[in-house]
């Protein structure tokens, strides 16, 4: 079954508004949580690394003004996209490594988020 | 440099084909390797681990080369439903690193 959850799956909102994106690591703790972005027939994008705790560290290039990251908890990592344009329209995916071994990195099931 | 370097494709393949990917990383201390495969709209899924001993999953096969620092992925007998963007993966430390993505398609 699942070991990251997102919510929700996906969005649509009207531009200007703000987009909140939770991801939950279930049954394990995550210190560390990773956001990504994927624009259609494009690669994953690291956007993020969520810290619990303490600040997100931003890809260059990532406004973190506009991405608003926080892991408020050891199994909750949110993004919220702030006024959001069409051009933020994307599938945003979340990670979370888990200890099992050595570390395996377990990706949320996406969110799919259209802006008007 | 980037820590992943991964040849983005497209490979066509027909099907019955045996492909092969690499992947490339910067680092030599890093320390665990995967493959993934994300199918179109979805998240990237663990298609396998990769250990220094070279690891086979049926048609997959993984190897890891640390004198060179890459891994590889061969794919034996395409079949239709090999069809996907695969995805390599280095880890070191607890930071995750990806290369772009290897996007495959199985031609009939």
């Amino acid at each position: 079954g699942a070991v990251v959850s997102q919510h929700p799956s996906w969005v649509i909102c009207k531009s200007g508004t703000s987009v909140k994106i939770e991801c939950r690591s279930l049954d394990f703790q995550a210190t560390t949580m990773f956001w990504y972005r994927q624009f259609p027939k494009q690669s994953l994008m690291l956007m993020a690394t969520s810290n619990e705790g303490s600040k997100a560290t931003y890809e260059q290039g990532v406004e973190k003004d506009k991405f608003l990251i926080n892991h408020a908890s050891l199994t909750l990592s949110t993004l919220t996209v702030t006024s959001a344009h069409p051009e933020d329209s994307s599938f945003y995916i979340c990670s979370a490594p888990r200890l099992a071994g050595g570390y395996e990195q377990f990706f949320g099931p996406g969110t799919r988020l259209t802006v008007l | 440099r980037k820590e992943v370097e991964q040849d983005p494709g497209p490979f066509n393949v027909p099907e019955g084909a045996t492909v092969a990917f690499n992947c490339t990383y910067s680092n030599s201390a890093s320390q665990s390797f995967f493959w993934y495969r994300q199918d179109c709209r979805k998240e990237p899924k663990l298609l396998m681990s990769v250990y220094s001993s070279g690891n086979e999953d049926g048609r997959f096969t993984a190897q890891l080369n640390r004198a060179s620092q890459y891994i590889s992925l061969l794919i034996r007998d395409s079949k239709l439903s090999d069809s996907a963007t695969y995805l390599c993966v280095v880890n070191r430390g607890n930071q995750f690193y990806f290369g772009t993505g290897t996007s495959l398609t199985v031609i009939p």
